[in-house]
């Protein structure tokens, strides 16, 4: 069973702050991995994909990959309380029927 | 350009009823899949299709019957709908194996 571990939070922030989100993964062969912002009521929307170790960033978003590690983590830099919401962590893998699997979430709340 | 849509957003039945659920995108992906989400477990996968004419089960199966006759539609059918089908659903679809995944608005069902 591949698994995705997120911490459920909330994590509370202040506005301006830097959030931290934490993914860990338990099959060494994944290969994609993929971050997603869900409000309340709405579906999953992405906003971060990366596949090689390192940091890879998207305007006040960066993704960090440690494959070594089996981590994954997602910086907000300047939180806005509009960035107040679920953060679904999945990890993709080619083969098996599991393409991509997804973490419970970790609740974001940006505090103004 | 709609992306992919669901229908109904809402529903509302009985128990033993059948139910179908609607996906549709425009994208051409390969992939479609259909997930349910219900608190404290995050999403789960119900069916997954890699093209036309071909799905498969996913971690919770059971109770749900999908077809994929064209590229372009996944519809999801509880044949005979049950109380702990109560959740909201999701359908998403990818251009590959263990790609990013995108998804619709989601249905509410609810089973009486």
């Amino acid at each position: 069973q591949k698994e995705v571990e997120q911490n459920s939070g909330p994590l509370s922030v202040p506005e301006g702050a830097i959030a931290s989100l934490n993914c860990t993964y338990s099959d060494r062969v994944s290969q994609s991995f993929f971050w997603y912002r869900q409000y309340s009521g709405k579906s999953p929307e992405l906003i971060m994909s990366i596949y090689s170790n390192g940091d890879k960033e998207d305007g006040r978003f960066t993704a960090q990959l440690n494959k070594a590690s089996q981590y994954v983590s997602l910086l907000i830099r300047d939180s806005q309380p509009s960035d107040s919401a679920t953060y679904l962590c999945a990890v993709g893998t080619i083969g098996g029927y599991q393409k991509v699997t997804f973490g419970t979430g970790t609740k974001l709340q940006v505090i103004p | 350009d709609a992306g992919i849509t669901q229908s109904p957003r809402y529903k509302i039945t009985e128990t033993g009823r059948q139910v179908t659920l609607m996906c549709h995108q425009t994208w051409s992906h390969s992939y479609m899949f259909w997930y349910r989400q219900d608190l404290g477990h995050g999403l789960r996968l119900i069916y997954y299709s890699a093209a036309a004419d071909i799905t498969d089960k996913g971690e919770v199966p059971d109770g749900y019957v999908v077809s994929r006759s064209k590229t372009e539609n996944f519809p999801l059918t509880l044949e005979s709908a049950t109380r702990s089908q109560t959740s909201v659903y999701f359908c998403a679809s990818s251009v590959g194996e263990g790609s990013e995944q995108y998804f619709g608005p989601g249905t509410r069902l609810t089973v009486t």
